[in-house]
């Protein structure tokens, strides 16, 4: 079966400290595509950060980088110098090469300033 | 940049009735795919279209059926509405021909509330 696991329903990370998401998944697949998705109150989904699977090299968009370990199918995502705007829910989403995007349960991040 | 467009962006229709949400994809995306997010819950793919064909089919009811129009508009077709239909719907799209084939792009939603 193909899925993804959020453990962290919720975290909280003050303002301009760091603040790490985790993600698993399982799959027989070689080849695949993951991605973050944030979808803040006004329930936009918004794409994050994206990550090829044969790619080993981890993923960089300014304050988001990912921790993608393909052994371990761990998909970890790191905010650095949180922002207020940050709050959202984060979901952990995959491709697992089937077009579909199988999401994770989210995590709600709230931002203590 | 152009986004997905999806409209109405908020729809109240009764029990049984009938809703069409629509959604314009992305200036030269070829595929668009439609989600359902319940209240609390993660999107669940409905359905895939590519070059106007269906590509991929998820947990979507009998009640709905959708298609892709010529100039890549999709629209999901929802009958014999239920009460658990409430819920966000999304349409995403993305570009098989250019980098990046595999992102998809999410419209803003239609609100769907059945009374």
């Amino acid at each position: 079966a193909q899925t993804v696991t959020q453990s962290q329903p919720e975290m909280s990370v003050q303002e301009a400290e760091t603040v790490t998401l985790s993600c698993t998944y399982d799959t027989s697949e070689s080849d695949y595509y993951l991605f973050w998705y944030k979808q803040p109150p006004s329930r936009q989904m918004i794409l994050v950060i994206r990550q090829e699977a044969y790619k080993q090299q981890n993923a960089t968009e300014n304050r988001f980088s990912v921790n993608f370990q393909k052994a371990a199918k761990s998909f970890s995502l790191k905010i650095s110098d949180s922002q207020l705007g940050d709050a959202a829910m984060y979901f952990c989403t995959v491709n697992f090469g089937n077009e579909k995007l199988t999401f994770g349960t989210g995590t709600r991040l709230t931002i203590i300033p | 940049a152009a986004g997905v467009i999806q409209s109405p962006r908020h729809l109240i229709k009764e029990k049984r009735e009938t809703a069409t949400l629509k959604c314009y994809p992305i200036p030269r995306h070829d595929t668009v795919y439609w989600y359902q997010q319940g209240p609390g819950q993660d999107p669940q793919f409905l359905i895939s279209f590519y070059e106007k064909m269906q590509s991929d089919k998820g947990s979507i009811p009998d009640r709905f059926s959708a298609q892709q129009f010529s100039d890549y508009h999709s629209e999901l077709n929802m009958s014999s509405l239920e009460l658990g239909d409430s819920a966000l719907y999304f349409c995403a799209s993305s570009s098989r021909g250019g980098d990046a084939t595999d992102t998809q792009y999410f419209g803003p939603g239609t609100r769907l509330t059945v009374l």
